[in-house]
């Protein structure tokens, strides 16, 4: 089945900074590729996600791109926010439709 | 934000009594997923739904079940509830995509919190 891992668990930055969040996954047959945002108390929501056709994909400050020969897929955000503080987990998502979540990476900015 | 919604949001209860979780939808969507959430842990998926009467297991289904006899409701059931099922349980649906798998955007519920005591 899917097993996906994502790095690191928790990223702090200084405002203004660049972060990075990496995943790796397994299903080689995978093909879609997202990035969902927690902030602290409410539900996940998508943010970005990239089909296996296109290597990168923007959407303002932030980014992701894919390396299929690797199996892994990163998120990128640029100028970071105090805004962008929340977790963050990228999923795979199986043939059988079984969509399994990265553990989660707490991103912190800090003023 | 998408028609969803779970119910109870909250609920206490005693170790070994049935707690059974509803999510209501009202986009007729065909998938619908069930996760927990504990600290450390992410999301973990616990049951899906991918059509009427069509579940499969997730990565920690035991101690669980679920039922889906029409589109609009998938239920978790906890026939026996533990202290190790405590957790924040969060329904997602999804359209899917057109193909054979669900290749679409998740949207999830608010949550609901369980605690077993």
């Amino acid at each position: 089945g899917e097993n996906v891992e994502q790095h690191p668990s928790t990223l702090s930055v200084q405002e203004g900074d660049s972060a990075v969040i990496k995943c790796t996954y397994s299903d080689s047959a995978s093909n879609y590729f997202p990035w969902y945002k927690q902030e602290l108390g409410k539900r996940p929501q998508l943010i970005i996600d990239i089909r296996s056709n296109v290597g990168e994909k923007k959407d303002q400050r932030i980014a992701v791109t894919l390396n299929k020969t690797a199996k892994h897929f990163s998120l990128h955000i640029t100028e970071t926010q105090p805004e962008d503080s929340a977790v963050y987990f990228c999923a795979g998502y199986s043939s059988a439709s079984k969509i399994i979540f990265g553990s989660g990476t707490r991103l912190s900015i800090r003023p | 934000d998408a028609g969803i919604t779970q119910s109870p949001r909250h609920k206490v209860t005693e170790t070994g009594t049935p707690v059974t979780l509803r999510c209501h939808q009202t986009e007729n969507h065909r998938y619908m997923y069930w996760y927990r959430q504990d600290p450390g842990h992410g999301l973990r998926l616990i049951h899906y739904s991918y059509g009427v009467k069509d579940t499969d297991k997730g990565e920690v289904s035991d101690g669980y079940s679920v039922s889906r006899s029409k589109t609009e409701d998938f239920l978790l059931t906890l026939e026996s509830a533990t202290s190790s099922q405590t957790s924040v349980y969060f329904c997602a649906i999804s359209a899917g995509s057109g193909g054979t798998a669900n290749t679409g955007e998740l949207f999830f519920g608010e949550g609901s919190r369980l605690t077993v005591l």
